[in-house]
């Protein structure tokens, strides 16, 4: 079983269009969850992290469960901009960062 | 915000040759840094952590004589693809976490080089 795990997708979604994506981790003992946004070829930028108690940040909403060891990522109101990969990213412990496979999201008019 | 440097960008070479690809971090000192390797519609993968003055650590599979690591100062780390094959085409990356934040979990990315091996 992967470290992490992610459908890769493609979601293919019109604009305007409210979608989600899950991503499992093994470890229990995971510290810190995050999520990354990676344009093609480019390197991945922070998008959010994600904390027990959920956080938002416009359109954009991240839950994590720790007792089911899954995280999820909301977009509502998708623009054509959202199209990218994103992954989900789990800290093990300080210097231990897994990446997941990236799910890919394209957003058309 | 912090930035890590990354050059090349891009590298063709012939079969056989080295490559070496810098990472730099332009406004903080990182005693760590991170070398991943990412093949198409695949998701990146750590090679190895590299400490400042010290080895650098190999994930499994990663061969150590074949990617040579150096982490001579607290804001370059270099990563050397010896004897480079096609097999070895990809797109490598470094990342780093800035000293000075508070709760360093935060990682910086260099942009990439894409390596091509003819």
């Amino acid at each position: 079983r992967k470290e992490v795990e992610q459908d890769p997708g493609p979601f293919n979604v019109p604009e305007g269009a409210t979608v989600a994506f899950n991503c499992t981790y093994s470890n229990s003992a995971s510290q810190s969850f995050f999520w990354y946004r990676q344009d093609c070829r480019k390197e991945p930028k922070l998008l959010m992290s994600v904390y027990s108690s959920g956080n938002e940040d416009g359109r954009f909403t991240a839950q994590l469960n720790r007792a089911s060891q899954y995280i999820s990522l909301l977009i509502r109101d998708s623009k054509l901009s959202d199209s990218a990969t994103y992954l989900c990213v789990v800290n093990k412990n300080n210097n231990d960062m897994r990446f997941g496979a990236g799910t890919r999201l394209t957003v058309k008019p | 915000g912090a930035v890590v440097s990354q050059h090349p960008s891009r590298v063709i070479c012939k079969s056989g040759t080295s490559v070496k690809i810098e990472c730099r971090s332009l406004d903080f000192q990182a005693t760590t840094m991170f070398w991943y390797r990412q093949f198409p519609k695949q998701s990146l993968m750590l090679m190895a952590t590299s400490n400042e003055g010290s080895k650098a650590t190999y994930e499994q599979g990663v061969e150590k004589d074949k990617f040579l690591i150096n982490h001579a100062s607290l804001t370059l780390s270099t990563l050397t693809v010896t004897s480079a094959h096609p097999e070895d085409s990809s797109f490598y990356i470094c990342s780093a976490r800035d000293l000075g934040e508070v709760t360093n979990e935060k990682l910086f990315f260099g942009s990439g080089t894409q390596l091509s091996v003819l």
